[in-house]
């Protein structure tokens, strides 16, 4: 069993639209987060999600905008996209001992 | 603002060798460091996990140690394998801030 997926796995879009990644654990993890990964492979923290308490980097653009419909699913939505907004998304979750998991990544191409 | 720097940013061995790879911080303030590696279009898998109150973790050839005093920590493979070439990544602060990795490649 996959302990964090994430779907899809390739998303090709233009510029403008919207989308949305969904992201699923099952390993009864509280906190989750969302990772950017730009072209120079420098992973950087968009949101951290923890038992309903959202902490958001200021740096993200309020176009990104992070839903927990539970406890076991942080999805992300991406309003207007840009093509900077072209990179690999990673889900991960984190257990008790602080260790963490993630998924295989979501690359997404802006044209 | 915590800042991960990762040095060297790549590193060819021969197979067999031991290696060192290093993560600087530049607040020593440091707790939960974890280390991972990344495959070629995958995602990241933990390593180890030194918590706040350690000051090493080993599993297997691999061994990372933390020096707070220094800001340092780490990450030592013993007996490099060519299965061994990823990137290696450093985070600290529950994983809120990341290295900029070390590519290894390790020749058979």
């Amino acid at each position: 069993d996959t302990a964090v997926s994430q779907t899809p796995k390739y998303l090709v879009t233009q510029m403008g639209n919207d989308k949305s990644i969904k992201c699923e654990q099952n390993l009864g993890h509280d906190t989750m987060y969302w990772y950017k990964q730009d072209s120079k492979k420098f992973l950087k923290i968009m949101f951290s999600y923890n038992n309903k308490e959202l902490i958001i980097n200021e740096t993200v653009p309020n176009r990104f905008s992070p839903k927990s419909p539970d406890k076991a699913h942080l999805n992300l939505h991406i309003n207007s996209l840009e093509l900077g907004d072209s990179a690999v998304y990673f889900c991960a979750s984190r257990g008790t001992f602080y260790e963490q998991y993630f998924g295989p990544g979501t690359r997404l191409t802006v044209t | 603002k915590q800042e991960v720097t990762q040095i060297p940013a790549a590193l060819s061995v021969p197979e067999g060798e031991n290696l060192v790879l290093n993560c600087s911080f530049t607040d020593s303030a440091i707790y939960n460091l974890q280390w991972f590696r990344q495959d070629p279009g995958k995602g990241l898998t933990s390593l180890l996990l030194i918590q706040s109150s350690q000051r090493e973790q080993t599993s297997g050839r691999l061994n990372a140690s933390l020096d707070k005093s220094s800001g340092r920590s780490t990450l030592y493979i013993a007996a490099s394998q060519p299965g061994d070439s990823a990137t290696y990544l450093c985070a600290d602060r529950n994983q809120f801030y990341f290295g900029t990795g070390t590519s290894l490649t390790v020749i058979p």
